[in-house]
């Protein structure tokens, strides 16, 4: 799996869009863009994934640069139970269900009143 | 309804005892994980099942033995504790095929004193 680099810290204003960043240079092209987080002491939760279309759904925005060598996960709107550790990660996707998902450092948000 | 479920929640327990730990799925997934984190927030997986098979086992001593009785349960029980094993064990599950959108449970802190 392709390596990403994240910076380990980020403040955003509560209301405020956050945009977190993630550096995947040696993506494949049969890998995928996974996001997770984990809020403090809860098990991690998968927000959204993608290969290299926009993505959106209920919970936060995907977007893709077109070489994919980047990405960033958008939440919209954030809120105080937004503060989380949030994890960048690339993979095969697709059929392969015995593929581990590899976590790293991730990006620990922390939404300000 | 809980996605998945662990017990117990708290596992405070002396060196050389053997202890368990189970973990439950309604989510209908056919694969199912371990995954260990360390004082320093590494999550790092330890087990995989496919069905009932194992499928990944990444480098856990033998006093680790994960048992799945059937495709919704992941047992994990371990041996002759150590103090090293003390950190937070979380349980996992995704549909056969998906293994990067994985849904946690709550996760089981274990002190090993």
């Amino acid at each position: 799996d392709a390596k990403t680099t994240q910076p380990p810290s980020m403040d955003c204003a509560e209301g405020r869009a956050a945009n977190l960043p993630c550096n995947h240079s040696t993506i494949s092209g049969n890998e995928y863009v996974y996001w997770y987080r984990q809020i403090h002491s809860q098990g991690p939760q998968y927000i959204i994934h993608g290969l290299k279309n926009n993505e959106t759904n209920e919970m936060a925005s995907l977007i893709i640069t077109e070489d994919r060598k980047s990405s960033t996960l958008i939440l919209p709107h954030a809120t105080l139970r937004d503060t989380a550790v949030y994890y960048c990660i690339v993979r095969v996707g697709g059929s392969g269900g015995y593929q581990k998902v590899t976590f790293g450092i991730g990006t620990k948000l922390q939404v300000i009143p | 309804d809980t996605a998945v479920s662990q017990t117990p929640k708290y596992l405070v327990t002396q060196m050389g005892n053997d202890k368990s730990i189970k973990c439950e799925q309604n989510l209908g997934h056919d694969t199912m994980y371990w995954y260990k984190q360390d004082s320093k927030k590494f999550l790092k997986i330890m087990f995989s099942y496919n069905n009932k098979e194992l499928i990944i086992n990444e480098t856990v001593p033998n006093r680790f033995s994960p048992k799945s009785p059937d495709k919704a349960h992941l047992n994990l029980h371990i041996n002759s504790l150590e103090l090293g094993d003390s950190a937070v064990y979380f349980c996992a599950s995704s549909r056969l095929g998906l293994a990067g959108e994985q849904y946690f449970g709550p996760g089981t802190r274990l002190t090993v004193t």
